[in-house]
């Protein structure tokens, strides 16, 4: 129950298309999701994040499109570049104990 | 403001020995919280610190504990090292409690176990 299913592993992407990355839970308790970023050799950091009273965010390039009643949550980032090539995770909290991780997607952006 | 300061970067051990692992948070960021890092399981909680309190704990054997200072600095150990021990040891640091507030990560202290 307190598994987030990250889909798929790896991602390859021409660069200027859409990169899709889906995560899935099952605790209910859960209304917390952000989405981090890793690159090679750094910690990860913060890229978005969505609580259930929404069921879009925006930022910029990145959105969190949010399906509670199927207990899924994704992020597409939009004319994706080569520098967007990182590790993705999404991640879920009920908001008093810590996150609870997916196992990542490898995203690399090709030209 | 300095980010999630984490030392050392790199340690090469030897199984049977033990380790310890330093974190220094963001100024004013009271909890801490510890994660291994391996390809195959992903990232998995050790351990949160908040006001020198252990709030929360994941599921690793007792050979892995920690400790938080006064200072908001927080010290993870490794006990009797295993090859499976070797990860990257990432510490994430955050002004409220792990979960109900950002975690801003630090670059991580990378373990080799030989």
């Amino acid at each position: 129950q307190q598994q987030v299913k990250q889909s798929p592993q790896s991602l390859i992407v021409q660069k200027g298309g859409i990169s899709i990355i889906n995560c899935a839970y099952e605790n209910t308790a859960f209304d917390y999701f952000p989405w981090y970023q890793q690159f090679p050799g750094k910690g990860p950091a913060l890229l978005i994040a969505i609580r259930p009273d929404v069921s879009e965010k925006k930022e910029g390039r990145f959105t969190i499109s949010f399906n509670k009643s199927a207990k899924q949550f994704s992020l597409h980032i939009m004319d994706s570049q080569p520098g967007d090539s990182a590790t993705y995770f999404c991640a879920a909290s009920p908001g008093n104990t810590p996150l609870v991780f997916g196992k990542g997607t490898r995203l690399s952006v090709i030209a | 403001k300095a980010g999630v300061t984490q030392t050392p970067r790199y340690l090469i051990k030897t199984r049977g020995q033990q380790v310890t692992l330093s974190c220094s948070p963001i100024s004013g960021h009271r909890s801490v919280s510890w994660y291994q890092q391996t390809p195959g399981q992903g990232l998995q909680f050790l351990f949160e610190y908040f006001s020198e309190t252990q709030r929360n704990k994941g599921n690793f054997p007792g050979r892995f504990s920690g400790r938080q200072f006064s200072n908001s600095r927080s010290e993870m150990n490794v006990s009797t090292l295993e090859l499976g021990d070797s990860a990257l040891y990432l510490c994430a640091s955050s002004l409220a409690a792990a979960g109900a507030d950002t975690q801003y990560f630090g670059p991580g202290t990378r373990l080799t176990v030989l």
